[in-house]
Formats: structure tokens, C-alpha cells, sequence
């Protein structure tokens, strides 16, 4: 199973928006609404921001949204705060082999 | 309060054998999916495996499989993670996770290194 496309990195100033794409294929985004994404920063544990393609779990703010057409999830991040700057990683259950996605580092300018 | 702490990382020689540990706390691993996720250093992140919640179905990484080993003891609410013949790429921060959804993992720990040289 190979990792789920991200870019490499994006970048916005504080207050502005950006948002991260992660393409699979049939076999995992496009096939399944169990899209994940996570946040992680430098040193510490992932931590789970959005699932099932736009849930947010308890605790994350509403300024990350997930959506997802067709192979593609992106992740948004609304009004970019400094602690926003992370890295990001999408995943997708795809059957008996889950997978994630390359990884995009946000930073905040 | 949920906590998940992993143990039993370390040096060890290409070609043995090492088992980690992750102890639960504030829930009970029976009801929930439990995974492996490794991140070597730089890297991103890698799927290792899981076993769901009833116990009956374990799934591996293609990179993993038949080499490791997912199992979990319910008495003590702890999940393992049984490593054989290790390689210098199994070199890698091992993160145990508890699911609150497909594939959609609740990490409440801070991982255990395991490095692989000789």
C-alpha cells in the first residue's frame, strides 16, 4: 500500500487560511469515508484533529474542516493561529492495510 | 483519565527479537481497536498494525508482516507488540493508539524508541 500524496509544505499569515490536499487512490480515500487527519509537533505524539473526513473530535476547534471529493481529503485551517504550525498528516483505512499520507509541514509567516 | 504508556524500547542487534509493551489506563482496551504506529527518525508516520476489538482479527503492514506480532492481555488492559528478526529499517518511535473510529487513532502516549545496529 502505498503512502497517501501530500505537499510537502504550505504556509499562511496569521489570521489567513490554508489548506492541505492528500490524494490515494480508489482503494483508500476514494473508497472508504474514513479519512483521518492528524497534527504533530516537533518531539510529541500525533494528535487526532479531524475524522471520517470532516468530525472533529472533542476539544478541536472549529477552525479545521475536512472534506473530500472523489481520491482527494483536504484539511483547512481557518484564521492560522502560530500554534498552528505543525506538521500534518492525512491516513485512510483501506481494507486490511491502512495508510498515511506523506505529510505536510504548515508554516505559520 | 485516558492514558496509554509504551515500554520495552531500546538498542538492539539486527536479526533479534524485542517486545514492546503499552499499559492502558481510564478505559478498557477490550472495547476498542488498538494500534501500532512507528515514526523513524525524520519520517513520517507508518502503520505497523491492529487488532480489533473483539480480539479475532489482526492486520499487519506488508513491511511487518510475519515478522511481528499483535496481542493484547486484557487482565492486565495491556497491548504487546512481539518484534522478530529486526532490521535497521525497524529503527523508529513505536506509538501505541486506541481508536474512537475507523482507523481514526486517539494517541495518549509518548512512544518508545527501538533502534536497530549493531
Amino acid at each position: 500500500q502505498s503512502a497517501l500524496t501530500q505537499p510537502p509544505s504550505a504556509s499562511g499569515s496569521p489570521g489567513q487560511s490554508v489548506t492541505i490536499s492528500c490524494t490515494g487512490t480508489s482503494s483508500d480515500v476514494g473508497g472508504y469515508n474514513y479519512v483521518s487527519w492528524y497534527q504533530q509537533h516537533p518531539g510529541k505524539a500525533p494528535k487526532l484533529m479531524i475524522y471520517e473526513v470532516s468530525k472533529r473530535p472533542s476539544g478541536v476547534p472549529d477552525r479545521f474542516s475536512g472534506s473530500k471529493s472523489g481520491n482527494t481529503a483536504s484539511l483547512t485551517v481557518s484564521g492560522l493561529q502560530a500554534e498552528d504550525e505543525a506538521d500534518y498528516y492525512c491516513s485512510s483505512y483501506a481494507g486490511s492495510n491502512n495508510v498515511f499520507g506523506t505529510g505536510t509541514k504548515v508554516t505559520v509567516l | 483519565q485516558v492514558q496509554l504508556v509504551e515500554s520495552g524500547g531500546g538498542v538492539v542487534q539486527p536479526g533479534r527479537s524485542l517486545r514492546l509493551s503499552c499499559a492502558a489506563s481510564g478505559f478498557t482496551i477490550s472495547t476498542h481497536g488498538m494500534h501500532w504506529v512507528r515514526q523513524a527518525p525524520g519520517k513520517g508516520l507508518e502503520w505497523v498494525a491492529d487488532i480489533w476489538s473483539d480480539g479475532n482479527k489482526k492486520e499487519y503492514a506488508e513491511s511487518v508482516k510475519g515478522r511481528f506480532t499483535i496481542s493484547r492481555d486484557i487482565s492486565k488492559n495491556t497491548l504487546y507488540l512481539q518484534m522478530n528478526s529486526l532490521r535497521a529499517e525497524d529503527t523508529a518511535v513505536y506509538y501505541c493508539a486506541r481508536d474512537i473510529a475507523m482507523f481514526a487513532l486517539d494517541y495518549r502516549g509518548q512512544g518508545t524508541l527501538v533502534t536497530v545496529s549493531s
